[in-house]
């Protein structure tokens, strides 16, 4: 069984600094991606950034970067120079990518709640 | 990037009537299509798999028969809460992954409709 763990219920930053957000998770699947997402107070998912199990270096998209130790099963969202608009839910989640004769579902964790301060 | 659409955004309905919430692929045909429900200052909780043309897989613990959902094409799945009740009240999001020819692996979301049962 697939399970992804967030133990941040909250967090607080400063504008301008950076901010780790924990995500750990646990899985049989020899191949699985990883994701995260922001949801503001309005509701949608916004998708920040995707590393892939086999991938050999972390990933990085503008702001954010995940920082991906495989052998700790962790990934973690690195927001640098954090920003007002940041304010939000954020989620990680786990999809296996093996070929199950469907597509494989997507896994979120219980969020954190990141508050940016000016 | 990909745009799913939902509709209603936003429905409030009295216990006992029926409510119908279309998910929409806009400019992508999506093979599979999947049903959340969110409860305030929870994460997404996984209701069903769809695929077009055949009947949905449902996640343990979701009622069937109260949640209906129908995958008629490759761009439209609806979800049906029939007899909704009070409990049923939440923020329900639909997600859908492309057949082919988009390289990022993520599902992209709905904007999510928030459902009240009076």
């Amino acid at each position: 069984a697939q399970k992804i763990t967030q133990t941040q219920p909250g967090m607080f930053v400063q504008e301008k600094e950076a901010v780790t957000l924990d995500c750990t998770y646990d899985t049989s699947d020899p191949s699985y991606g990883l994701f995260w997402y922001k949801q503001p107070s309005s509701g949608e998912m916004i998708f920040l950034i995707y590393q892939g199990s086999y991938d050999q270096q972390n990933a990085t998209e503008g702001r954010y970067s995940l920082n991906f130790q495989k052998a700790r099963k962790s990934a973690n969202l690195v927001i640098s120079a954090s920003q007002l608009g940041d304010s939000a839910m954020y989620f990680c989640a786990m999809r296996g990518l093996y070929f199950s004769g469907g597509y494989n579902k997507l896994i979120f964790g219980a969020g954190t709640r990141l508050a940016v301060h000016p | 990037g990909a745009v799913v659409s939902q509709h209603p955004s936003r429905v409030i309905c009295k216990s006992g009537t029926s409510v119908k919430i279309e998910c929409r692929s806009l400019d992508f045909q999506a093979t599979t299509m999947f049903w959340y429900r969110q409860f305030p200052k929870q994460s997404l909780m996984l209701m069903a798999t769809s695929n077009e043309g055949s009947k949905a897989t449902y996640e343990q613990g979701v009622e069937k028969d109260k949640f209906l959902i129908n995958h008629a094409s490759l761009t439209l799945s609806t979800l049906t809460v029939t007899s909704a009740h009070p409990e049923d009240s939440s923020f329900y999001i639909c997600s859908a992954t492309p057949l082919a020819g988009l390289a990022v692996l993520e599902q992209f979301f709905g904007p999510g409709t928030r459902l009240t049962v009076l």
